[in-house]
């Protein structure tokens, strides 16, 4: 099965921070997501990648942006972390829509 | 605007008992449904999937059932165990196999199985 390893478990930052979440793949899939997991809302989708350096807009992009340098590895970037970017983050690749997930990061922004 | 809605939060069940998830949608271009199992502390994983031109999908104790007039989608699990508590998502993708894996989730509902 492909991992997928998300670098932090926990996060705490700061309201303006620049924050930097890691995502890596162990195996050679194309596709990768960013979601997050809000009570009562579900996973929404923030942006995928279906090739290296490509990338697109899912459903709530605003606030983030993302980069694909490599293959196995896509970061999702908070600009300016704002309190209602508070969530539990979940990174996932695969080649159709059976995804494997990240255990997640949880991220809190005071 | 939900396009997947799991109405039901939570879910009750006695060991051995049958467990029923279930899930509607609104978008009519969606044409393949998945569930996902999802533990604290991890992330989801991989449950059944159903295609829109099937009404049936069984794996073992997990059985997905579609019917696309009433847009609705449910899963059954039985017999029920403790160790299927968990949150269930229910999630959609429009062109199937083509989407590159862009689903949408609903809400999830957690499942609790009483020994």
């Amino acid at each position: 099965d492909v991992k997928v390893t998300q670098s932090s478990r926990y996060l705490v930052k700061r309201t303006g921070e620049k924050v930097f979440l890691e995502c890596v793949q162990d195996m050679d899939h194309e596709n990768m997501f960013w979601y997050r997991q809000d009570p009562g809302l579900g996973l929404r989708l923030i942006y995928f990648s279906y090739d290296v350096k490509m990338k697109e807009k899912g459903d709530i992009p605003e606030g983030y942006s993302v980069s694909r340098e490599k293959k196995e590895r896509f970061s999702l970037i908070l600009e300016s972390a704002s309190t209602n970017q508070t969530s539990m983050y979940l990174c996932a690749a695969g080649e159709n829509e059976k995804l494997f997930f990240g255990s997640g990061t949880q991220l809190s922004v005071l | 605007d939900q396009q997947v809605k799991q109405n039901s939060p939570s879910l009750s069940v006695q060991e051995g008992r049958i467990s029923i998830l279930n899930c509607d949608y609104t978008n009519s271009m969606f044409d393949y449904f998945l569930w996902y199992k999802k533990y604290p502390a991890e992330g989801p994983t991989f449950l059944i999937s159903i295609s829109s031109i099937k009404d049936k999908n069984e794996d073992g104790r997990f059985t997905v059932f579609l019917n696309k007039s009433a847009k609705h989608l449910s899963l059954h699990i039985v017999p029920s165990q403790p160790g299927d508590s968990a949150v269930y998502f229910c999630a959609a993708s429009a062109n199937g196999g083509t989407s590159y894996g862009k689903l949408t989730f609903g809400q999830g509902t957690i499942l609790t199985v009483h020994p």
